[in-house]
C-alpha cells in the first residue's frame, strides 16, 4: 500500500521553531510537497523537495532524504496566523498525481 | 500566480438531485485537473485525474458514474455528484497543474462545500 505518516498535532508557542516529519512509503515517488490549510479554506502550497537536501522558503524550510523516505517541514518564528493543518503531499507519477498524508494541526498559542 | 476558480463556493441539495462543480484556471492552461473530497478533520483523498480531451481516471473506489468528470477545455473541468446522497456530503477541491512548468505543484480552487438534505 501507499502511506504517508506525519503527527497528528502539534503545539508551539508564538516565536519558536517547530518542525513536522513525514514519512512515506509509496509505489513511486518523485517529489515531497508540502501543504497548508486553513479551517474552512483551501489548501495553499508551501513547498517541494524534489531532490536531497534543504529548501529554504522565508520563515518555511522543507527538507527531503530520498534514502530514509522522510522528510519534514521547519517553521521558524511562528506567527498565531500560522495555526493550520499542514500536510505532506508526495507526488507519485509523472502525472503529478499526489498522495496526502493525514495532515497535523498546528496550534500556536501567545 | 497561476490561480484556479471554482463555482459554486457552497450548494445545498436535496437528495437524488444532481450537482455540477465547475474548475477553472484563470491565468494558465492547465493539461491536468485533479479532484479531491475532504471529509471534516479528514486529508485530501484523490477521486480522479482529469486530462483534457480523453476519460478521466478514476481512483479505486470512486463510482464513475456517479461522479462525472469532464474536461472540455485547457482552462475548465467539471465534477457532476449525480443522484446525490447525504453521504455525498463533503468538501470538494480541484486542483490544476500547470502545463508549461513542473507537474509538481498543483494549484488548488477553493473548493466547493456540498450538502445533500
Amino acid at each position: 500500500g501507499q502511506s504517508l505518516e506525519q503527527p497528528s498535532e502539534v503545539t508551539a508557542v508564538e516565536g519558536a521553531i517547530v518542525q513536522i516529519n513525514c514519512t512515506y512509503q509509496t509505489s513511486g515517488f518523485y517529489g515531497l510537497s508540502w501543504y497548508q490549510q486553513h479551517d474552512g479554506g483551501a489548501p495553499t502550497f508551501l513547498s517541494y523537495n524534489g531532490l536531497d537536501g534543504l529548501e529554504e522558503t522565508g520563515r518555511f524550510s522543507s527538507f527531503l532524504s530520498r534514502s530514509d523516505s522522510y522528510g519534514y517541514l521547519l517553521l521558524q518564528e511562528l506567527q498565531m496566523k500560522d495555526s493550520a493543518s499542514y500536510f505532506c503531499a508526495v507526488t507519485s507519477s509523472n502525472t503529478g498525481k499526489l498522495i496526502f498524508g493525514q495532515g497535523t494541526t498546528l496550534q500556536v498559542k501567545p | 500566480g497561476a490561480v484556479v476558480s471554482q463555482h459554486p463556493s457552497r450548494v445545498i441539495c436535496k437528495s437524488g438531485t444532481s450537482v455540477k462543480i465547475e474548475c477553472r484556471s484563470l491565468d494558465f492552461q492547465a493539461t491536468t485537473m485533479f479532484w479531491y473530497r475532504q471529509f471534516p478533520k479528514q486529508s485530501l483523498m484523490l477521486m480522479a485525474t482529469s486530462n483534457e480531451g480523453s476519460k478521466a481516471t478514476y481512483e479505486q473506489g470512486v463510482e464513475k458514474d456517479k461522479f462525472l468528470i469532464n474536461h472540455a477545455s485547457l482552462t475548465l473541468s467539471t465534477l457532476t455528484v449525480t443522484s446525490a446522497h447525504p453521504e455525498d456530503s463533503s468538501f470538494y477541491i480541484c486542483s490544476a497543474g500547470v502545463m508549461e512548468r513542473s507537474t509538481d505543484t498543483q494549484y488548488f480552487g477553493p473548493g466547493t462545500r456540498l450538502t445533500v438534505l
